[in-house]
């Protein structure tokens, strides 16, 4: 099972809106809705910001989103913030009942 | 308060073995699935096992069928990491994480982990 594809590295300047791409297979983003986003600062344990695409865990904050169509789930984060800088990953279940998680994606508040 | 910390880590040589504990506290242990997640240095993250509530399911990644074993003991409220046959490519931070409920297979918590280290 490899590893879904994220972009390495996204940037942008605060207040402004980021998107994050996570592109997989019709083995597991596009079989199920179990596609979650994490949030890493360095030298933490990773939290989760999006659950089943869409859902937001009570008190993560309502600027981050989530969407999916077909293979590709995305994360947007609006009005950035200089917190919002850390290392992203998605994740999704597989068809063969493992996990797989995202390449990672480092988000720069420039 | 969902609480899970990781214990047993360590440096190992290469063909050793390590035993992880996890000990889960602030929910019913007994009714959640559980999974080992790791992130070697520098790298990004790397889904190991998964184990259900009742133990009746078991899955592993590739990269560890047939070296690494999952199990857990509801009456302890712990999870388990067996690690045998260990290379440098398992070195790494391993986590100990909990699934949303039975059947919702989305990790919601993790554990601060605990690094294992396998060099000579």
């Amino acid at each position: 099972q490899s590893a879904l594809t994220q972009p390495a590295s996204v940037s942008g300047s605060p207040g402004q809106s980021i998107t994050i791409s996570c592109t997989g297979t019709s083995n597991d983003i596009g079989a199920y809705n179990y596609v979650s986003w994490y949030q890493q600062h360095p030298g933490k344990a990773p939290q989760l910001m999006i659950y089943d695409v869409t859902s937001r865990p009570s008190g993560v904050s309502d600027r981050f989103s989530g969407s999916k169509s077909g293979n590709t789930a995305s994360l947007t984060i609006s009005g950035l913030q200089a917190e919002d800088e850390a290392d992203y990953y998605c994740s999704s279940y597989t068809i063969f009942s493992t996990r797989v998680f995202g390449t990672g994606t480092k988000v720069t508040v420039l | 308060e969902v609480q899970l910390v990781e214990s047993g880590g360590g440096l190992v040589k290469p063909g050793g073995s390590l035993r992880l504990s996890c000990a889960a506290s602030g929910f019913t242990f007994n009714i959640y699935d559980m999974n080992w997640v790791r992130q070697a240095p520098g790298k990004g993250l790397e889904w190991v096992s998964f184990i259900s509530s009742s133990s009746t399911s078991i899955y592993y990644a590739d990269s560890v069928k047939g070296r690494f074993t999952i199990s857990r003991d509801n009456a302890k409220n712990s999870l388990y990491l067996q690690m045998n046959s260990l290379r440098a490519e398992d070195t790494a931070v391993y986590y100990c994480t909990r699934d949303f409920n039975t059947d919702w297979y989305i990790i919601a918590y993790w554990g601060q982990g605990t690094l294992v280290t396998v060099s000579s």
